[in-house]
């Protein structure tokens, strides 16, 4: 079956920091990807999505490739803030079972002023 | 950009009561919505799959009867938690598949459950 498996948290960096949270996946075909994000008190949202291999997703500084080769799609931001600090999902969708998704256990960072 | 409604945001329920959970999707239709549960430090498990005219599939060891999901129009489903025990306290959260351009899943904001 599919599976989604991210770096554990907690990850606490200094604002202005580099993040780089590792997502890996398993899935047969092409799964779309995603990264999703919950901050404190309130429900998931879509941070971003790629659809394709070496597609780059981007919102708000954040950053992750569409990886096939090493079936990976990293989370980056060059430099965190403290409104950053939140729990961080990755997730995928097989394309042809359902559009249900598959979700990595989720990375809490926290970033210190 | 679509936008899906969960209410109520926060519940504290008597055990033994039942709670009903609305999700709308605001300016789309969505022919399937997914039920969700987080547990503590845990990612979120998926109890159902609700689909708009027909029975909800529910996951394994997900109790239908407890769990009931009602998927009366295209914006509309509902997850009633009956019978509700302190041990059903959680955070339940829907989805609504899009399928227009990108054919993405967009999320309610969550309900947070407290069963006293």
């Amino acid at each position: 079956g599919n599976s989604v498996t991210q770096m554990e948290g907690p990850v606490t960096l200094s604002e202005e920091a580099f993040l780089t949270i590792n997502c890996t996946y398993t899935a047969t075909g092409y799964p779309s990807l995603f990264w999703y994000v919950q901050y404190p008190g309130e429900g998931l949202q879509l941070l971003l999505k790629a659809t394709k291999a070496d597609d780059k997703g981007s919102n708000k500084g954040f950053e992750a490739t569409y990886r096939k080769e090493t079936t990976s799609f990293h989370l980056e931001k060059g430099s965190v803030q403290v409104s950053d600090s939140a729990v961080y999902f990755c997730a995928l969708v097989q394309n042809n079972a359902g559009n249900m998704l598959t979700f990595g256990g989720g990375t809490r960072l926290m970033v210190k002023p | 950009g679509a936008v899906v409604s969960q209410h109520p945001s926060w519940v504290i329920c008597k055990s033994g009561t039942s709670v009903k959970i609305e999700c709308r999707s605001l300016d789309f239709q969505a022919t399937t919505m997914f039920w969700y549960r987080q547990f503590p430090k845990q990612s979120l498990m998926l109890m159902a799959t609700s689909n708009e005219g027909s029975k909800a599939t529910y996951e394994q060891g997900v109790e239908k009867d407890k769990f009931l999901i009602n998927h009366a129009s295209l914006t509309l489903s509902t997850l009633t938690v009956t019978s509700a025990h302190p041990e059903d306290s959680s955070f339940y959260i829907c989805s609504a598949e899009w399928s227009g351009p990108g054919n993405t899943i967009y999320f309610g904001e969550g309900s947070w459950l407290t069963v006293v």
